[in-house]
């Protein structure tokens, strides 16, 4: 039972270029989910998703773009990496209620130079 | 604007006292609660859910929490810490009919021998 996978898991980048990170989950969960995490500020929400197709903006979207064209994959595009994108990205999925508990990928970390 | 406080970074505790971890929230609606717990390089795992019903919340690895409306406050507690409870623990809420979910900054548990 993988639950959610993220890739890669470690990832240094020049200022400027572009990457993707993966996120899977094998849970058939509709809601999905992108955070960073940087010391001392918690975990913010840059992304959400509420099904296939459907996308919206969370607390930081500025940089990042995401899709979301299956149940199962969710990624995250960096177009222009900048310095201030340097942190620990974390996937999660839910049930699609308030109430579900999210479940969470093992992170990527993501260094900007 | 949905805000969770977490007053302390780093609450210190001998093993086999017992330890409070505090947690304040700000949202619309009602309020439905969690907390989660992080290892060290690893992804953030679910502790407890409050949702309704009793204020009293059990969750996993003798943890539980105590909802108090009139505060706005949703402290973890334990009765009895070890050492392998020392961790990040993470406060996180979603108000109405919203959903994103918020997190704290997190607190530093660190639970001496």
């Amino acid at each position: 039972n993988a639950g959610v996978t993220q890739t890669p898991k470690f990832r240094i980048l020049k200022i400027g270029q572009s990457m993707t990170l993966q996120c899977a989950q094998d849970m058939n969960h509709n809601y999905m989910y992108w955070y960073r995490q940087d010391p001392g500020m918690g975990l913010k929400l840059i992304y959400y998703s509420v099904g296939a197709g459907i996308t919206d903006k969370g607390e930081v979207p500025n940089g990042y773009n995401v899709s979301r064209s299956t149940t199962e994959d969710f990624p995250l595009r960096l177009e222009l990496a900048a310095p201030s994108q340097t942190s620990v990205y974390f996937c999660a999925s839910s049930e699609g209620s308030y109430t579900g508990e999210l479940f969470f990928g093992e992170g990527s970390r993501l260094t900007v130079l | 604007a949905q805000s969770v406080a977490q007053p302390e970074d780093q609450v210190n505790v001998a093993e086999g006292n017992p330890l409070t971890v505090k947690c304040t929230y700000s949202v619309s609606g009602n309020p439905y609660l969690f907390w989660y717990v992080q290892y060290p390089n690893r992804g953030l795992q679910f502790l407890l859910k409050y949702i309704t019903g009793d204020n009293l919340v059990k969750g996993s690895y003798g943890f539980e929490a105590e909802f108090n409306k009139s505060q706005t406050s949703f402290h973890l507690k334990k009765p009895s810490a070890l050492v392998s409870d020392s961790a990040l623990y993470f406060c996180a809420a979603r108000g109405g009919a919203t959903n994103k979910l918020i997190f704290g900054t997190g607190t530093l548990l660190a639970v001496q021998p």
